[in-house]
């Protein structure tokens, strides 16, 4: 692994199923962010993590749970997906410690709900 | 509230000619302001940051909080160059978290 990895790449799934969409950093980066992206709405954010053990709620968090049990894993969950949910989905890091605001992005998450 | 704004959707400009990608802002505090790139098929990459005033690959940005704007430049554009384009905004819900504007497709015609 280098970075940020995303699994899985696409999915289709039928609406009311659970889904969990994995991410994994191996940059000990204590901050992760979960954002959905979409044509005309740019990115926005779902959920995010400053610290093992701790989360918090960004612009569009209904329908959505995150998890921060250790470092390196940021899942997130749709409990009982719906077609708005439709998007593609970005995990990203940052490492809060050096003042380097950059984020380092993962692949993505195309997930289509149907 | 924090907003960023980038009004065009969609640019498109021929191979040498100038580009400016436009980026407003609205943010009560001191911003810290990005431009981020997405190259067909690739993850999203930083592009630059305005507090290290640096250029990468011939772009350039520079903060103006008198417009609240951050326009990204490049005085001859490549074909290269043709990717999705989203100017961000740090300092919203504490620290890091980035706010995105809507995104801006550049296409560069041979």
């Amino acid at each position: 692994i280098a970075g940020i990895t995303q699994a899985p790449t696409s999915q289709i799934l039928a609406a009311g199923r659970r889904m969990t969409l994995r991410c994994t950093q191996d940059m000990r980066h204590n901050a992760m962010y979960w954002y959905r992206q979409d044509l005309g709405l740019g990115l926005r954010l779902i959920h995010y993590s400053n610290t093992a053990g701790t989360t918090g709620k960004g612009e569009v968090p209904d329908g959505y749970s995150v998890s921060r049990a250790n470092t390196d894993d940021f899942p997130l969950t749709l409990a009982s997906a719906v077609p708005s949910q439709t998007s593609v989905y970005f995990c990203a890091s940052s490492d809060s410690g050096t003042g380097n605001y950059g984020y380092t992005f993962g692949s993505g998450t195309r997930l289509t709900v149907v | 509230a924090q907003r960023v704004t980038q009004p065009e959707k969609l640019l498109s400009v021929f191979k040498g000619a100038p580009v400016e990608l436009k980026c407003n802002y609205s943010y009560s505090g001191s911003p810290e302001l990005f431009w981020y790139v997405q190259y067909s098929r690739q993850r999203l990459q930083l592009l630059l940051r305005h507090i290290s005033r640096e250029s990468i690959k011939g772009f350039t940005a520079d903060l103006n909080k008198g417009e609240t704007s951050f326009h990204l430049k490049k005085p001859f554009a490549q074909e290269e160059d043709s990717a999705m384009y989203y100017c961000a905004l740090s300092g919203v819900w504490g620290a890091q978290k980035l706010v995105f504007g809507q995104g801006t497709r550049l296409t560069i015609n041979p």
